[in-house]
C-alpha cells in the first residue's frame, strides 16, 4: 500500500555521491514541505536523517541533503561510505491528515 | 533522551485482536504524537495512525475499521488493537514519537516481531 514510488535500489562505490527520488502526488509531497527520509538497517528502528524536505537532525552527517521539487522529492548522499549501506524510506504528511511512506529503496556500496 | 520500547505477544491467532504496548522512557508522552509503523517480511513501512497526547487519533484508512489506539499519560505508553487479524498482519511493528507541530518521526523503538498463526 505504498503511495510513494522509490526506486528499489540504487548502488554506488565508495566516495562517489547518489540520489533517491521519491514520487508522490498532488495529495502528499506536492502540498506540504513535510517531507522526511529514514534509514532503515537490519534488526534496527528506523532513524531520521531528513525533516521538512531538506533538514537534518542534529547528528546526522552533512552528506546527507534532501530536496523536493513539485511531486517529487529527493535524497543524496555524497561521500558514500560503506555505513551507508542500508534501507531508505521517504514519507510525507498529506491533505488528509496522515502519513504515507514510500515504497524503499536498499542502497548498496 | 527518549528511547520507546514494543512490547506484546510474539504470536497471535487468526481473527484474534494483536495488542501491542510501547513503553516510553527518558521523556513525557506529552506535547507528542505517537505512531505505529510496520513492516511486513520482505516488504516496506507502512504507516498504521498516530495518537496525540490529548488522545485525538487518526488512521491510514486500510487499517480504520480493524484499529484502535490510546495513550494512557499516567504509565507514559500508548497501545495498539488491531482486531481480525490474518497471516497478511505478520510484521514488524515499530513505535515512534514526533513532537506536536511536527510532520516526522524523531525516535523509533526497535521493533517487535508478531507472527499470526494457528
Amino acid at each position: 500500500q505504498s503511495v510513494l514510488t522509490q526506486p528499489a535500489s540504487v548502488s554506488g562505490s565508495p566516495g562517489q555521491s547518489i540520489t533517491i527520488s521519491c514520487t508522490g502526488s498532488d495529495t502528499d509531497i506536492s502540498s506540504y514541505d513535510f517531507v522526511s527520509w529514514y534509514q532503515l538497517h537490519p534488526g534496527k528502528g528506523p532513524k531520521l536523517i531528513i525533516y521538512d524536505v531538506n533538514n537534518r537532525p542534529s547528528g546526522i552527517s552533512d552528506r546527507f541533503s534532501g530536496s523536493k521539487s513539485g511531486s517529487v522529492a529527493s535524497l543524496t548522499i555524497s561521500g558514500l561510505q560503506a555505513e551507508d549501506e542500508a534501507d531508505y524510506y521517504c514519507s510525507s504528511y498529506t491533505i488528509f491528515s496522515i502519513f504515507v511512506f514510500g515504497s524503499g529503496t536498499a542502497v548498496t556500496v | 533522551q527518549v528511547q520507546l520500547q514494543e512490547s506484546g505477544p510474539g504470536l497471535v491467532k487468526p481473527s484474534e485482536t494483536l495488542a501491542l504496548t510501547c513503553n516510553v522512557s527518558g521523556g513525557s508522552i506529552t506535547y507528542h504524537h505517537w505512531s505505529w509503523v510496520r513492516q511486513p517480511p520482505g516488504k516496506g513501512l507502512e504507516w498504521i495512525g498516530y495518537i496525540y497526547y490529548s488522545g485525538e487519533t487518526h488512521y491510514t484508512p486500510y487499517f480504520k475499521s480493524r484499529v484502535s489506539m490510546s495513550v494512557d499519560t499516567s504509565k507514559n505508553h500508548f497501545s495498539l488493537n488491531l482486531r481480525s487479524v490474518t497471516a497478511a498482519d505478520t510484521a514488524v511493528y515499530f513505535c515512534a514519537r514526533g513532537q506536536t507541530d511536527d510532520r516526522h518521526f524523531d525516535s523509533w523503538g526497535r521493533g517487535t516481531l508478531v507472527t499470526v498463526s494457528s
